[in-house]
């Protein structure tokens, strides 16, 4: 089956920093790729939607300058949470779709620790 | 727009009971349905799907879920609980069937937690 990897699984960073998270989809091409935000105990929330070569579509009340996400290739997505807060701690999940297929395949997600 | 309910966030059964969790949705287009299942810090994993095929979707690990249109319901059951479910189960829509801007996009409910008791 299709697989997604996230890298990295947890990171533990300063306030103030800013933090990557690569999402991968290993032996598929994804024409899209998702991002969504889980906070504990809570449902998963849609961030944005990002199609290859082209910018992302933020959803309603997620900043698009503080998470910036490029899905360079048909292989690899990044999230980048820059100057992070304590209130961006959370589990960040990345999802994958290739043209014409009607799911998504998940990664693991990475939780994000802010200081 | 698209929403999903499920009814009940902590479900608690006997091992070898039948297992009933909740999904009601609403959408404005023919919508996809979905069941996930996660496990503690883990991504979510498809347990099935329902895309304007036969109503009644079969999945692994022995969970099935009807979709009932007149209901707006997509409830997930397994005729008998095994220690191993144990999870949480979320429940999804996406307006597939028409395409259009819900296209793909997964619209999540808040999850219940299924415990199993030996």
């Amino acid at each position: 089956g299709a697989v997604v990897s996230q890298h990295p699984s947890w990171v533990i960073c300063k306030s103030g920093t800013s933090v990557k998270i690569e999402c991968r989809s290993l032996d598929f091409q994804a024409t899209t790729m998702f991002w969504y935000r889980q906070f504990p105990k809570q449902s998963l929330m849609l961030m944005a939607t990002s199609n290859e070569g082209s910018k992302a579509t933020y959803e309603q009340g997620v900043e698009k300058d503080k998470f910036l996400i490029n899905h360079a290739s048909l292989t690899l997505s990044t999230l980048t949470v820059t100057s992070a807060h304590p209130e961006d701690s959370s589990f960040y999940i990345c999802s994958a779709r290739a043209r014409g297929l009607d799911r998504q395949f998940f990664g693991p997600g990475t939780r994000l620790t802010v200081l | 727009a698209q929403s999903v309910t499920q009814l009940g966030s902590h479900v608690s059964v006997s091992e070898g009971a039948l297992v009933l969790l909740r999904c009601n949705y609403s959408s404005s287009v023919p919508p996809y349905l979905f069941w996930y299942v996660q496990y503690p810090n883990q991504g979510l994993q498809l347990l099935l799907k329902y895309t304007s095929a036969a109503t009644l979707v079969k999945g692994i690990n022995g969970f099935e879920a009807e979709f009932k249109k007149s209901e707006t319901s997509f409830h997930l059951t397994k005729p008998s609980a095994h220690m191993s479910d144990a999870a949480e189960y979320f429940c999804a829509v996406s307006g597939g069937g028409a395409g259009g801007t819900s296209y793909g996009k997964l619209t999540f409910g808040q999850g219940t937690i299924l415990t199993v008791h030996p």
